[in-house]
């Protein structure tokens, strides 16, 4: 259950919504995250969603959860030029270990 | 309330020597995880100090070893530096009753030359 896929790249234009992707491979995961992390800083907690939810929003996020195919994506409405960071999609697994996507880099353009 | 605190923010080794890198959790946070972040990779879990003992630990060799002390501070050591140890370390802290919360500092990056 280590396996944490995610896209390299997305650019959109600002006033649009992203949809970032994410696929994990331990349905036995408890917790799933989206974190940010903007250039030279570390890690912001986004938002999370509990394996037995399929949706959670919160503001302009909107995280869907697919556990049969173990997929997550993050929906950010209205994407601002301030939302461009890298995502990363996380799995909790045995309560206190934190596995990690490679990161999807968000591009917004004007 | 301060968040999760890294010393240093920057540091420069050579290759066989060793470095401390040091943390402070959220105020009120007894869980002390370390993460590697290769770059242009995600974090890479290296262990988890509770209780002042280290509870989990990932795929890192024995070069790496951590404390944590008794006011939940927590030191990663690493001995013999390699040209691969160069990252970003980042530390996070959470509460053991509720480990699905990780907050991050904002790591101490390490070059080794």
């Amino acid at each position: 259950g280590e396996d944490v896929e995610q896209s390299l790249f997305l650019s959109v234009r600002e006033g649009d919504s992203s949809v970032i992707n994410c696929t994990y491979t331990d349905s036995s995961s408890t917790y799933l995250y989206w974190y940010k992390q903007e250039p030279g800083a570390g890690l912001q907690l986004l938002t999370y969603i509990f394996s037995n939810m399929d949706m959670k929003q919160d503001q302009r996020l909107t995280v869907l959860l697919n556990k049969k195919d173990k997929h997550l994506s993050l929906r950010i409405a209205d994407t601002q030029t301030g939302d461009s960071a890298i995502y990363f999609c996380a799995e909790l697994m045995n309560f206190n270990k934190f596995y990690f996507g490679s990161g999807t880099k968000l591009n917004v353009k004007p | 309330d301060a968040g999760v605190t890294q010393s240093p923010t920057h540091l420069i080794k050579t290759r066989g020597q060793q470095v401390t890198l040091r943390c402070s959790p959220k105020s009120g946070h007894d869980t002390v995880s370390w993460y590697q972040q290769a770059l242009g990779q995600g974090p890479q879990f290296i262990f988890q100090y509770y209780e002042e003992e280290e509870r989990q630990r990932g795929n890192f060799p024995d070069r790496f070893s951590g404390h944590q002390f008794p006011n939940y501070s927590s030191e990663l050591n690493v001995n013999a530096l390699l040209l691969g140890d160069s990252a970003l370390y980042l530390c996070a802290s959470s509460l053991a009753v509720n480990t699905g919360e990780l907050f991050f500092g904002e790591g101490s990056r390490l070059t080794v030359l």
